[in-house]
């Protein structure tokens, strides 16, 4: 089965600080996606990747960042975090090489609180 | 652009009985694919179904099935002989062939009722 993890499911954070969300999968997948749950919006992409060290921005990237150093790790950065980025985060990721390709495994979810 | 409307935020079922989640896209693409997500309380999302638009024939998968009716651009989902594990947010997904999913419904909460 394929394993998409995050590294925290609850996290408090400070207005103003530097937050790093991670997320791992474990089964080699090419395409890594970072989105945003809010009630009544339904999932929102903030960024995605396609390879290493490659990023595009999604609908909503404003006051992130992302980092793929390596295949299995994408990381969402907040750089200043603000109390309007309190949210779920989901993590996903997809491989080009099976199919159906298009289907989609997200992680947990890291629930995020700026206060 | 292309949207999807989950027009029920909220709905219940009693267990062993039938709920229908509906759902709406708008767009003017030709090839694309359809999706309904479950995400239970507290645990990861996970794909129910999937409905290519090129096939007629609605999917199945065991309790579930959907009602795709592509020139009303509607995709609804069927949840047959309902369970307490079923209690969970549904979304809707449209994904144009080819490009990046990231049109989702808004979701709708399912609770089956003991």
């Amino acid at each position: 089965d394929v394993k998409v993890t995050q590294s925290s499911r609850y996290l408090v954070k400070r207005t103003g600080e530097k937050v790093f969300l991670e997320c791992v999968q474990d089964m080699d997948h090419e395409n890594m996606f970072w989105y945003r749950q809010d009630p009544g919006l339904g999932l929102r992409l903030i960024y995605f990747s396609y390879d290493v060290k490659m990023k595009e921005k999604g609908d909503i990237p404003e006051g992130y960042s992302v980092s793929r150093e390596k295949k299995e790790r994408f990381s969402l950065i907040l750089e200043s975090a603000s109390t309007n980025q309190t949210s779920m985060y989901l993590c996903a990721s997809t491989t080009l090489r099976l199919v159906p390709q298009e289907t989609q495994y997200f992680g947990p979810g890291t629930r995020l609180l700026v206060l | 652009a292309q949207t999807v409307t989950q027009s029920q935020p909220e709905m219940s079922v009693q267990e062993a009985e039938t709920v229908t989640l509906s759902c709406t896209y708008d767009t003017s693409e030709s090839n694309y694919y359809l999706f309904w997500y479950k995400q239970p309380p507290s645990r990861q999302m996970i794909l129910v179904i999937r409905q290519e638009a090129y096939k007629q024939q609605n999917a199945t998968e065991n309790r579930f099935s959907v009602n795709f009716q592509k020139a009303a651009k509607s995709f609804s989902l069927k949840i047959s002989d309902s369970q307490l594990g079923d209690t969970a947010m549904y979304f809707c997904a449209f994904m144009k062939q080819g490009t990046t999913p990231r049109h989702f419904g808004a979701g709708t909460r399912l609770t089956v009722k003991p």
